[in-house]
């Protein structure tokens, strides 16, 4: 089964430019997740969708961040306008069911903003 | 607030030592606590996963423990060899109906032929 795919893989934008991360779950994973690790810190969670539908969006910085999930399968995450402290590695999981089965990591998008 | 710290930050050892990662964590109230592994480059792979009820889980040249009581969690790795080279970040879950995962900032390790 193909895993967990991101693009693109690495990104560099100016400060005030728009961007957007794409993420596709494991087919059938009706958990999606996002997050992210900056400039050396601890990776940090973004949100949970359920489907479609935003289970939990308590780790989003600020309203420059907008995350969609178009009928319950690919989510993208828009940066605008992006800023240089959010250059990072943005991560998505996801995830079939149960809390205690594992979660499954794409590769991650490097963002760059200079 | 729930954080995780892992020490040490990084680690070199010689092929075929037994090693030992700590995680600890702050608050006791966890649901779960994973183990992950990240490759450079790479995102990460979820090598154990223990519940809050469990006190190990065991998988090939690997073994986790979990006090809870304590805040405390090992990595022990048997036998290591130069391919566990790699990032290992442990992960706790607050609460059944949550799926926000707190990480540690890793411990890299580096194994040598």
């Amino acid at each position: 089964e193909a895993g967990v795919t991101q693009f693109p893989s690495h990104s560099v934008i100016e400060k005030g430019q728009t961007v957007t991360l794409r993420c596709d779950p494991i087919s059938g994973h009706d958990n999606l997740y996002w997050y992210r690790r900056v400039m050396g810190k601890e990776i940090k969670f973004l949100l949970h969708f359920v489907k479609e539908s935003k289970q939990d969006e308590s780790g989003m910085p600020n309203n420059r961040f907008l995350a969609e999930r178009t009928g319950g399968t690919y989510s993208t995450l828009k940066v605008q306008p992006a800023e240089l402290e959010d250059s990072g590695v943005y991560f998505c999981a996801s995830r079939l069911g149960h809390y205690n089965s594992p979660l499954h990591f794409g590769n991650g998008t490097r963002l760059t903003v200079t | 607030k729930q954080e995780v710290t892992q020490i040490p930050a990084a680690l070199s050892v010689p092929e075929g030592e037994n090693l030992v990662l700590n995680c600890s964590f702050t608050d006791s109230a966890i649901y779960n606590l994973q183990w992950f592994r990240q490759d450079p480059g790479k995102g990460l792979t979820s090598l154990l996963l223990i519940q809050s009820s469990q006190r190990e889980q065991t998988s090939g040249r690997l073994n986790a423990s979990l006090d809870k009581s304590s805040g405390r969690s090992t990595l022990y790795i048997a036998a290591s060899q130069p391919g566990d080279s790699a990032t290992y970040l442990c992960a706790v879950s607050l609460s059944y109906n949550t799926d926000k995962l707190i990480f540690g900032t890793g411990t890299r390790l580096q194994v040598f032929p």
